[in-house]
């Protein structure tokens, strides 16, 4: 059984301060990991993919992997109210008949309040 | 590229009605998945499929059944509905093993 845990939130924080997710997962060979955001009564949309451990950027969000620790985090910085939503982590299945399919997490609902 | 579309976007049954979710992609994509999602939960995988042909099952597939006569779509059927199959059901698509897996707009079923 693939396992992926997230923060249980909510997360709350105010407009322009850095909102911190954190995840951790089972699977010690899994090699694919997503962040996804979900908007309320919307479909998940991908945000960022990390594959390598260290950390990955793209505009305000970064995405951090640590394989030994089985943990990866995504950072949004200057969090704005169009950031609040459901954020969803995601693992591969790495082998036989998990390949190709993603295990989500229950997901952070995070807050930016003006 | 239309990406991931599902029909309906909403549909209410009632308990032993049977029907189809229609689910099609236009990105050529090998992979499709059916996801169920509960309020407050993650997505549970239903079915999916590799290609053409070839399906299996996932977390909670009872209850459905799929097919995957076609590379683009991938329909969800639900035999006898029942109140517990009360849910939006997300379809998704993907191009190759470990990576991004793209969503339609979601079916969101309610059984009475």
């Amino acid at each position: 059984q693939k396992e992926v845990e997230q923060n249980s939130g909510p997360l709350s924080v105010p407009e322009g301060a850095i909102a911190s997710l954190n995840c951790t997962y089972s699977d010690r060979g899994s090699q694919s990991f997503f962040w996804y955001r979900q908007y309320s009564g919307k479909s998940p949309e991908l945000i960022m993919f990390i594959y390598s451990n260290g950390d990955k950027e793209d505009g305000r969000f970064t995405a951090q992997l640590n394989k030994a620790s089985q943990y990866v985090s995504l950072l949004i910085r200057d969090s704005q109210p169009s950031d609040s939503a459901t954020y969803l982590c995601a693992v591969n299945g790495n082998r036989g008949s998990t390949l190709g399919r993603l295990y989500f997490g229950r997901g952070t609902q995070l807050t930016v309040w003006p | 590229n239309a990406g991931v579309t599902q029909t309906p976007k909403f549909r209410i049954l009632k308990i032993g009605q049977s029907m189809t979710l229609q689910c099609a992609q236009d990105m050529n994509h090998n992979y499709m998945y059916w996801y169920r999602q509960d309020p407050g939960m993650g997505l549970k995988l239903i079915y999916y499929s590799v290609g053409a042909g070839i399906t299996d099952k996932g977390e909670v597939p009872n209850g459905y059944n799929v097919s995957r006569s076609t590379t683009e779509d991938f329909p969800l059927r639900l035999e006898l509905a029942a109140p517990s199959q009360t849910s939006v059901y997300f379809c998704a698509s993907g191009n190759r093993v470990g990576e991004t897996q793209y969503f339609g707009p979601g079916t969101r079923l309610l059984v009475l």
